[in-house]
């Protein structure tokens, strides 16, 4: 158990919609960062949230968006889904210290058709 | 660029040791992890090692670092049925930025 949870559990769309999944940090944690792990691979680093500010990037496009709120709540959003966007979402959260760990939710189960 | 790589497979009999390699290729990574994950569920962190250790043992798992090599490696004693699982190597590529990086993970299967 981390203590940190991400809803929903499971979630289908279709190509062209809209998405906005949700993560509850552990108290006092001000970093998180947003992974995709596709199927058969390891998770790929979206971007990360310090504070409520973008702090880094992966190697996504635009459409990934993210918020940050003061009450260790995130959300990250994506525009347009694509067939490819299907993926377990997971997030992880930290409380920023220098070499201190992550502590990861279960993940949102997108499925784009 | 970054890169971290595992074999996708290994198989081991119950009661047997289980070892589980990585290798990477950032000579800068400071922190090297090893994250657990059963089916259907998020990622469990297992253990970790600071870039500056050889060797790091928590009951029954013994994490080896050859920073030379750039070869991590996960040794699992006595394994379960309840290991069964992907396990994922994972490093931190700046000092200070928590993005982590990681591998594609290891199927582990435990054989009766």
């Amino acid at each position: 158990e981390t203590g940190v949870t991400q809803s929903p559990t499971h979630l289908i769309k279709t190509r062209g919609q809209q998405v906005t999944l949700r993560c509850s940090s552990q108290s006092g944690h001000n970093t998180v960062s947003w992974y995709q792990q596709a199927l058969g691979q390891g998770p790929q680093f979206i971007f990360q949230y310090y504070r409520e500010e973008e702090n880094g990037r992966g190697n996504f496009p635009p459409r990934f968006s993210g918020l940050q709120f003061p009450n260790y709540s995130s959300e990250l959003n994506v525009n347009a889904l694509e067939l490819d966007d299907s993926a377990l979402y997971l997030c992880a959260s930290s409380s920023g210290l220098v070499g201190e760990t992550q502590y990861f939710g279960p993940g949102t189960r997108l499925l784009v058709l | 660029g970054e890169d971290v790589e595992q074999s996708l497979f290994l198989s081991v009999r119950e009661g047997d040791s289980s070892v589980i390699n990585c290798t990477y290729t950032d000579s800068s990574s400071t922190y090297l992890y090893w994250y657990k994950q059963e089916p259907g569920a998020g990622l469990q962190l297992l253990t970790y090692i600071f870039s500056n250790m050889d060797m790091k043992q928590d009951q029954r798992l013994t994490v080896l670092l050859n920073k030379k090599d750039k070869h991590l490696s996960l040794r699992i004693a006595d394994t379960q049925t309840g290991d069964s699982a992907i396990y994922f190597c994972a490093e931190n590529q700046n000092f200070g930025n928590e993005k982590l990086t990681f591998g594609t993970g290891t199927r582990l299967t435990i054989i009766p």
